[in-house]
């Protein structure tokens, strides 16, 4: 079935660790996206690629970065873990028009030694 | 920028109770409304959608959503729910007039919990 995976499903990282979150679609479509979802929070776009343009939200702290080697693969980078980055992080791909709907993966939940 | 609202945040009902889940969205343009589910240890997953057309769409599971345009509302409802049903809801917005920005806005999401 096509889809989008996410590894690993668990992440423990310590303080100020590099970490690299993957992502991967075999939906064959053009944008990725990185939300980040604390616990009861809605989740919140982090930054997304439409092919391999690059767009930062605003508020997305330098601490995260992202790289998209190719249409299938996305990562997510974050450079110095602090404690307040302990969170879900989800992967979504939709097609050519970002204004349909978006399909999500199982999500990798990161924890902060 | 948009907001989308869902003032509750924990619902709890008996089985085939009926539910209506509330959302409220805030942008002056036109959008697309989604519903989406998350159920325990799975990932979000589309319930239904709507872009334009009968203002009652119709999801899985037997759900249904009415856009209320006047009320800036995307209510999403189901005669009778199931203990299966337990998951939290989120709502979501994207606008679609030309120069808007292309991010999906969710609600901070609903846990609903049915009892057996």
């Amino acid at each position: 079935d096509a889809m989008v995976i996410q590894n690993p499903r668990y992440q423990v990282t310590q303080f100020g660790k590099p970490v690299t979150l993957s992502c991967s679609q075999t939906l064959n479509h053009n944008v990725m996206y990185w939300y980040q979802q604390k616990s009861s929070q809605a989740p919140k776009l982090l930054f997304h690629y439409y092919d391999k343009d690059f767009n930062n939200e605003a508020d997305t702290p330098d601490n995260f970065q992202s790289r998209r080697p190719n249409t299938s693969f996305c990562f997510l980078d974050i450079r110095s873990p602090g404690l307040g980055d302990a969170a879900m992080y989800l992967c979504a791909t939709s097609g050519r028009d970002r204004r349909k709907t978006q399909h999500f993966g199982d999500g990798t939940r990161l924890s902060i030694l | 920028a948009q907001s989308v609202s869902q003032h509750n945040h924990h619902v709890i009902l008996s089985e085939a109770a009926s539910l209506e889940l509330g959302c409220n969205y805030s942008y002056g343009g036109t959008v697309n409304l989604f519903w989406y589910v998350q159920y325990p240890g799975q990932h979000l997953q589309l319930l239904l959608k709507y872009f334009s057309g009968d203002p009652l769409v119709k999801g899985i599971k037997g759900f249904e959503a009415e856009f209320i345009k006047s009320k800036f509302s995307f209510n999403l409802r189901k005669p009778s729910v199931q203990w299966s049903d337990t998951a939290e809801y989120f709502c979501a917005v994207i606008p679609i007039s030309s120069g808007s920005a292309r991010q999906l806005t969710f609600g901070s999401g609903t846990q609903l919990t049915v009892l057996p």
